[in-house]
């Protein structure tokens, strides 16, 4: 199985200030097509999670572009140009590159 | 406008069955990949098991294999999961999910609410 590393797993920020999550895994995720099976998603209090990047770098419909993905391979990382109140909650990255498909452990973001 | 609808959970004993139904509408069922995945009380997500749109293919996480069994049927636009021999570790919110396109211009993922699964004596 593709084991996903998160760090960190508690972030918390200032509102304004820019944000990044890693997430690393144990095999390349890159796959026949060329581009990376790995997906970021957030999961606001009392929510389903919610879509943010998908292969790795394209912006989901409809989500601000203050978040951006990059990365390839095995590293990837979620950038938040400027935290807003309303991105509070679990970040979630998730490999679709085989079955068993596996998430991070999950990263909280806090606003301070 | 996409929906995912989520029913048949609740309480069950450890050792008995339930089985989760999720009613799709709004998009081409027959297009998609179907998921579960779970999160228990105050934990992560974890995927459970997916479904070819034929039907033909099904995977599952290795803590379920031999208990839990996914179903569809295309002519309802439903995806069903069967969950037996169930322990107290199988307490989580079932999130059904539906996946399709694996290309930047081409790339849909649905989820529902989820419905709540509590094992407990």
């Amino acid at each position: 199985d593709i084991i996903m590393t998160q760090s960190p797993l508690s972030l918390p920020v200032t509102p304004g200030e820019p944000a990044s999550i890693s997430c690393t895994s144990s095999q390349s995720l890159l796959n026949s097509n060329g581009y990376n099976s790995l997906d970021w998603y957030l999961q606001k209090p009392g929510q389903s999670p919610q879509l943010l990047i998908y292969l790795g770098s394209f912006r989901a419909s409809g989500v601000p572009d203050r978040f951006s993905g990059s990365g390839s391979g095995g590293d990837f990382t979620l950038r938040i140009s400027r935290v807003e109140a309303e991105d509070v909650g679990v970040y979630y990255c998730l490999q679709a590159r085989q079955s068993p498909l596996t998430f991070g452990q999950g990263t909280k973001l806090e606003i301070k | 406008e996409v929906q995912l609808v989520e029913s048949g959970g609740g309480l069950a004993q450890p050792g008995g069955s339930l089985r989760l139904s999720c009613a799709a509408s709004g998009f081409i069922f027959t297009d998609y990949w179907m998921n579960w995945v779970r999160q228990a009380p105050g934990k992560g997500l974890e995927w459970v098991t997916n479904i070819k749109p034929d039907g033909s293919e099904k995977f599952y996480v290795d803590s379920v294999k031999g208990r839990f069994t996914i179903s569809r049927d295309n002519a309802k636009n439903s995806v069903y999961l069967q969950l037996s021999s169930l322990r107290v570790d199988d307490t989580a919110v079932y999130y059904c999910s539906a996946a399709a396109g694996n290309s930047p211009h081409h790339y849909d993922r649905y989820w529902g609410q989820g419905t709540l699964v509590t094992v407990s004596s």
